[in-house]
């Protein structure tokens, strides 16, 4: 079956500006997590959803948000872009979110950030 | 909160010798451990987990990892390296307890570098 999609793979936008990423979670999974990834932070939590809640937030600023839809598909935001927002972007699907979940996270491809 | 120290930036190993990734973890509870793949320009691919069982867990590719306990530790091995094998390396760590959810922390990554 079809992995985790993110899209696009790559932007470059300038700072002030705003961008929208997508990801697509594998099917049948109703968790979808998101991290950001820099050569200096390494990863780093930003959140999770789960059946169109947000259900963890890690430490970042207001400007990142996101959303799930009903289909498990999320968004996330990131508004007023400062040059370091320039990052890989990865979304993450699971099959469930806590409780007997022992299961792995399956990550897509990333979509890479370039700010000017 | 929890914590993965990957303390190695860089591991050179020629091909066809043995291959160690070295991760310890600081958590409250029982740990569940991870490690995963990254290749240029690619998401992250798992290689393994430890939920409970055998201390000794063997997952994709010919890779395994040992936890330890006592030493907090989670280290990845692979008997015999190949040059393809060369990529980044994370070791991350969740806490089975519902408000972390399927949050994982990673480590900073190790950089494999297999040669001929």
């Amino acid at each position: 079956k079809a992995g985790v999609t993110q899209t696009p793979r790559y932007l470059i936008k300038t700072r002030g500006q705003q961008v929208t990423l997508s990801c697509s979670p594998i099917s049948g999974h109703r968790s979808v997590s998101w991290y950001q990834q820099t050569p200096g932070q390494g990863l780093q939590f930003l959140f999770e959803y789960f059946s169109e809640t947000q259900r963890n937030k890690g430490n970042f600023p207001g400007r990142f948000s996101g959303r799930q839809f009903s289909n498990s598909r999320s968004e996330m935001n990131v508004s007023t872009l400062e040059l370091g927002d320039s990052a890989l972007y990865l979304c993450a699907s699971s099959l469930a979110v806590s409780g007997a979940n022992t299961g792995e996270l399956f990550f897509g491809e990333g979509s890479r950030l370039t700010v000017l | 909160a929890q914590s993965v120290a990957q303390p190695e930036d860089q591991v050179n190993v020629a091909e066809g010798n043995p291959l160690t990734v070295k991760c310890t973890y600081s958590v409250s509870g029982n740990p569940y451990l991870f490690w995963y793949v990254q290749y240029p320009n690619r998401g992250l691919q798992f290689l393994l987990k430890y939920i409970t069982g055998d201390n000794l867990v063997k997952g994709s590719y010919g890779f395994e990892a040992e936890f330890n306990k006592s030493q907090t530790s989670f280290h990845l091995k692979k008997p015999s390296a190949l040059v393809s094998d060369s990529a980044l390396y994370f070791c991350a760590v969740r806490v089975l307890i519902k408000a972390a959810g399927n949050k994982l922390t990673f480590g900073g990554g190790t950089r494999v570098l297999v040669k001929p």
